[in-house]
């Protein structure tokens, strides 16, 4: 069966960055891009960005471009997110999700990682 | 880019149908395509229930089936159970620069 597994919540000061790790397991990591997706406080899920596993290469939504960066340890078969200058409004859950089997799905989710920017 | 709305919320009865629409726009003039739907609640990972317009994943319910028409597509959840109250996103994917694009979600209450 195929899950993600997150890391642990963060809270962090304005300016600071942060990094979520999202670990894969039940199929082959190198298979599927992995997808950055994050749900703020009272507003709908936004897709920040994927990241090619088989070749490191990552592609951002115009929004965070700057801010983020997505990279793999084909070692432990990890992906992380890092999100830098953070900003109150950075506060939301953050979650990976699969590429699905199913063309232009995503699926399964991570459970999700509490990011709180607070000072 | 894409922009899609949705209802901000939508309410039933147990045993009740409900209906979920969600409308696309491209500023290229052309409909959104390979339609999908999310649910997300409280404290779980959203979780992909439609794709492809009317096709389930393993495991989900056939209470919940989907339809398109021109630029909307809509989900309809027959039946409703309390288990069903949770936030549906509908989400388009496209070749553009932002694959996935999520409309605002809809809050659907089970009375």
């Amino acid at each position: 069966q195929v899950h993600l597994v997150q890391s642990g919540a963060e809270v962090k000061k304005p300016g600071a960055s942060v990094r979520v790790s999202c670990q894969p397991s039940g199929y082959t990591f190198n298979a599927y891009y992995i997808h950055w997706v994050r749900l703020a406080p009272g507003q709908g899920l936004e897709w920040m960005g994927w990241i090619n596993p088989n070749s490191g290469g990552a592609h951002y939504a115009h929004k965070f471009q700057g801010r983020i960066t997505l990279t793999r340890d084909t070692s432990i078969n990890t992906v992380y997110l890092e999100l830098n200058r953070l900003r109150a409004d950075d506060t939301a859950i953050y979650y990976c999700a699969r590429e699905g089997s199913a063309v232009s799905t995503l699926d399964p989710w991570g459970q999700g990682t509490l990011v709180t920017v607070s000072s | 880019q894409s922009a899609l709305t949705q209802p901000a919320s939508v309410s039933g009865s147990p045993g009740q149908s409900i209906t979920i629409s969600c409308t696309g726009i491209s500023s290229d003039g052309h409909s959104f395509i390979h339609v999908s739907w999310y649910q997300s609640r409280p404290g779980k990972a959203p979780k992909l229930i439609l794709f492809g317009v009317n096709d389930r994943p393993p495991g989900v319910s056939d209470r919940f089936s989907g339809s398109k028409s021109d630029n909307t597509a809509s989900l309809t959840i027959s039946g409703l159970l309390a288990e069903d109250e949770a936030d549906y996103y509908c989400c388009s994917y496209t070749t553009t620069s932002a694959p996935f694009v999520f409309g605002p979600g809809t809050k659907v209450i089970v009375l």
